[in-house]
């Protein structure tokens, strides 16, 4: 299978624990995405990689949150000191990006689910 | 103001019906649009591009106006299995916004 692989599929944590989950995008993919959903939402921007470089992140990002691709391949996404309102499905995408070329379409992962009790 | 707005839905339809779906985008940048499919639980997946002279794809056709900043989705002769949750997405070169999807319910 060579599409976007996440893990864990689910984490149960306590509030207060710090959370660590991976993405291995699609091999050929330089640009590697983080987003967020919740019930009924669709999903929610949180920052993506051009190879090993974090290009953009969202204001709603708060510091607890810290992702990383230190080798332009897989990527970490870290939530410390977790909160109930981080519960939510966690979603990586990759997809194809080329300068001024239009973007190529997200692939996602099946995301990590996480519940924070 | 969302990047991307949709009507939640849902939409009840019985099979074989002629449903459309519309999306606005407030970015007039955006140059990237796709519809996606999500069902329950699970990770939104490419129904189709979006083309600026509209295209078609079996039951699926998509289009696009730039002048009035909106896309569109017709899915024709519905099948049980088309029962979703569609996402319109956004984007620019290298960024992506999803609309809060609508949900499509088909009924025998």
């Amino acid at each position: 299978d060579t599409g976007v692989s996440q893990d864990p599929r689910h984490k149960i944590t306590k509030r207060g624990q710090n959370v660590t989950f991976r993405c291995d995008p699609i091999s050929e993919h330089n640009r590697l995405y983080w987003y967020r959903q919740t019930l009924g939402q669709g999903p929610e921007f949180l920052t993506y990689f051009q190879n090993e470089a974090q290009l953009e992140k969202s204001r709603l990002l708060s510091d607890r949150f810290s992702a990383e691709r230190p080798k332009g391949s897989f990527s970490t996404l870290e939530i410390q000191r977790t909160e109930q309102g981080d519960s939510a499905m966690y979603l990586c995408a990759s997809s194809l990006g080329r300068p001024y070329r239009v973007a190529s379409p997200l692939h996602f992962g099946n995301g990590t689910r996480l519940t924070v009790t | 103001r969302k990047e991307v707005e949709q009507d939640p839905g849902p939409f009840n339809v019985p099979e074989g019906a002629t449903v459309a779906f519309n999306c606005t985008y407030s970015n007039s940048a955006s140059q990237s649009f796709f519809w996606y499919r999500q069902d329950c639980r699970k990770e939104p997946k490419l129904l189709m591009s979006v083309y600026s002279s509209g295209n078609e794809d079996g039951r699926f056709t998509a289009q696009l106006n730039r002048a009035s900043q909106y896309i569109s989705l017709l899915i024709r002769d519905s099948k049980l299995s088309d029962s979703a949750t569609y996402l319109c997405v956004g984007g620019t070169l290298n960024k992506f916004y999803f609309g809060s999807g609508t949900k499509l319910n088909v009924k025998p």
